[in-house]
């Protein structure tokens, strides 16, 4: 069955240091990948996506995220975070048999001053 | 270009009334989804809606919960008696739909309609 599982509920990192948020998935094929952030009061908002080639990928507000076929992994990161990067963030992946996306449960990152 | 909207932003309703939640999609896109999200929780999916048709309603939690598209545009989510546990953020999102480019999958949400029933 595809799903995706977003092993953190919840994240604390400190401002200035770096962030890896893991997003681990089961999919028959290569499937397309997305991350999403989701600030608080607002709707999701896409931070980078996957489809094919380099694996590395960039996204907007600095973020990365790497396509690790071997581990069936798509990990966001970013080298330096922000107050500002403190949100809910939403690894997806898909199509599934519905031509839609599966979400995962989102992992909260807290931003210690 | 515009973005997806939703309407009502906020909606607080008494235990027992319907309510109606409209979403307006992106220009162009075939492609509509309903999530609910309720408080810290993640997304739920509820329906799933490419032109007028729902290939997946398979998310709505009781029959009390329906939607309906028309024109493929606008889509309303209609929450019928409704109880204090459908007290949640729904979100729209929209995309281009089924197609041979991964973009068509792509979805972009619009801001959600809180919704509170006392």
């Amino acid at each position: 069955a595809q799903s995706v599982t977003q092993p953190d509920i919840h994240i604390t990192v400190s401002e200035g240091a770096s962030l890896e948020l893991r997003c681990n998935y089961s999919y028959g094929a290569t499937p397309y990948l997305f991350w999403y952030v989701q600030s608080p009061g607002q709707g999701l908002q896409l931070l980078l996506k996957y489809f094919s080639g380099d694996t590395l990928v960039q996204g907007i507000k600095g973020f990365e995220a790497e396509f690790k076929r071997s581990q069936s992994s798509f990990n966001l990161r970013k080298p330096s975070v922000h107050w500002s990067d403190a949100a809910e963030y939403f690894c997806a992946v898909g199509p599934d048999s519905s031509y839609k996306l599966i979400f995962g449960s989102g992992t909260r990152l807290l931003v210690r001053p | 270009g515009a973005g997806v909207s939703q309407s009502p932003s906020n909606k607080v309703t008494e235990k027992g009334k319907d309510v109606e939640l409209r979403c307006d999609p992106i220009s162009g896109h075939t492609a509509l989804y309903w999530y609910r999200q309720s408080l810290g929780q993640g997304l739920e999916f509820l329906i799933y809606f490419q032109g007028n048709s729902a290939p997946d309603k398979s998310g709505l939690p009781s029959d009390r919960f329906s939607a309906e598209r028309t024109g493929g545009s606008v889509s309303t989510l209609t929450i019928q008696r409704t109880q204090q546990e459908d007290s949640a953020v729904y979100l729209c999102a929209s995309s281009w739909g089924r197609g041979a480019s991964p973009l068509s999958y792509e979805q972009y949400f619009g801001p959600g309609t809180r919704l509170t029933v006392t």
